[in-house]
């Protein structure tokens, strides 16, 4: 079975300050890879996803991440970070579970605040 | 708007109730799946539905009892709960289970049980 590991449980930054948020898994075979970002008293909404080709991919508010095959990594960052991207991160992975199945397994999370 | 709306936002029962979460999704999908949010803990997956059909059943407890009457409709039957069982429920539709397939949530449900 897949596991995720985001290595931060909390992260405390000031505006304009760079963003690094880890995740790595395990998992030997094909996966398809997400960052989902929960604000406060918000629902989980979709980040940015991987699913092939060019490992540096974008998603909104200014957020990429970058597959690394080799490490099982897939490390969220952004250049300059706002108080508005005070919330919630979550890695995740989608990979097969065997019947036919595909499940989508989560990381802890990584709180992000950001301090004006 | 996320297209998944669930209700209650907010309960709080006894641990002899029987309470009912409801989930709606307005997104054509035809899976979707029960997930318990607890602090500290990961995302825990507990029941997957395709096309109205249970495709996976996490070992969750019997006290947890899911139904999918159609497939923008899903229920989670609660019964005899237990304090640990406080957490947030989140329910999720994708398009399909592909492997591929984002999954967009709901607000959730804040469950406390007393």
């Amino acid at each position: 079975a897949q596991s995720v590991s985001q290595h931060n449980h909390h992260v405390i930054l000031s505006e304009a300050a760079s963003l690094e948020l880890g995740c790595n898994y395990s998992y030997g075979g094909t996966v398809n890879l997400f960052w989902y970002v929960q604000y406060p008293g918000q629902h989980l909404q979709l980040l940015l996803k991987y699913f092939s080709g060019d490992p540096l991919v974008k998603g909104i508010k200014g957020f990429e991440a970058e597959f690394i095959k080799s490490k099982f990594s897939f490390n969220l960052r952004k250049p300059s970070v706002q108080w508005s991207d005070t919330a919630e991160y979550f890695c995740a992975v989608s990979a097969y579970s065997g019947a036919g199945s595909y499940q989508l397994t989560f990381g802890k999370g990584t709180k992000l605040s950001v301090i004006p | 708007e996320t297209g998944v709306t669930q209700t209650p936002r907010h309960l709080v029962m006894g641990m002899t109730n029987k309470k009912s979460l409801k989930c709606e999704q307005h997104l054509g999908h035809n899976a979707m799946y029960w997930y318990k949010q607890s602090a500290k803990k990961p995302l825990e997956l507990m029941f997957v539905y395709s096309l109205e059909e249970r495709v996976e059943n996490n070992s969750v407890p019997s006290r947890f009892s899911p139904e999918c009457p159609n497939s923008s409709h899903l229920f989670l039957h609660l019964h005899t709960l237990q304090p640990e069982d406080s957490a947030l429920y989140l329910c999720a539709s994708s398009r399909d289970r592909g492997n591929n397939q984002p999954q967009h949530f709901g607000d959730g449900t804040r469950l406390s049980i007393l």
